[in-house]
């Protein structure tokens, strides 16, 4: 099974509260990443990390931030959800690629998923 | 946008039946994984193909990766009720870079 961890698994929650997803993997993991899914859709990415005190936005625009102070731990912030803020969120994470292994590339291991409703 | 599409977008068969879900990408690509997700779950990652492999199997799941074509597929055979989920393949340029995925084609298998 999958040794990465997001909490709450569902999540409702009204306009302009601010909400903090949990993500948290025990594989020691470089690399994290969120990803935002509409049901039944192709996956976004809206953040990633690649270490500790790096993060970047994603393809996705969107209003959440993301912070990144130890290894393990990556949670999603939004200052003020809305409606449109309603979709699942899906983090991931995979290990760095050293040097020397220039082909060698790893599956991405999810948690699974929290999904958001804002009212 | 999409580097990869994944073709058909749902696919309705019998169990015991193949199931065959293709993947077109638009760039070279240093590797190519799939993942199969259940309803409302994360994604699981089932197999990853380089981009010097023709053809690799695991269990049940067969993949191929034609780059001349930039087209990928994966063979379920002997499918059973629980492969019913959604199926995204993923593509790298690079090793180590971010994956990029497809929408997915969502599998259904009737007992």
């Amino acid at each position: 099974e999958a040794d990465i961890y997001q909490t709450p698994r569902y999540l409702v929650i009204g306009t302009g509260k601010k909400i903090t997803l949990e993500c948290s993997q025990t594989m020691g993991h470089d690399k994290m990443y969120w990803y935002q899914q509409d049901p039944g859709m192709e996956l976004h990415l809206i953040h990633y990390s690649y270490g500790v005190n790096s993060t970047e936005k994603g393809d996705l625009s969107s209003e959440s931030t993301v912070s990144r102070i130890r290894t393990e731990h990556f949670p999603l912030t939004l200052e003020s959800a809305r409606p449109s803020h309603t979709s699942q969120y899906l983090c991931a994470s995979s290990p760095r690629t050293l040097p020397g292994q220039g082909t060698t590339n790893y599956g991405y291991t999810f948690g699974s998923g929290t999904r958001l409703t804002v009212v | 946008s999409q580097q990869g599409e994944e073709d058909p977008q749902a696919l309705s068969i019998q169990e015991g039946e193949n199931a065959t879900m293709n993947c077109s990408y638009k760039t070279s690509i240093n590797n190519l994984q799939w993942y199969r997700q259940n309803s409302g779950r994360g994604l699981v990652h089932l197999i990853l193909i380089r981009s010097n492999e023709r053809e690799k199997h695991s269990g049940r799941l067969r993949v191929t990766l034609d780059t001349s074509k930039k087209s990928s597929s994966l063979l379920i055979t002997a499918s059973r009720a629980a492969d019913t989920a959604s199926y995204f393949c993923a593509t790298a340029p690079n090793a180590g870079n971010m994956l990029t995925f497809g929408g997915g084609t969502r599998l259904m298998v009737k007992p």
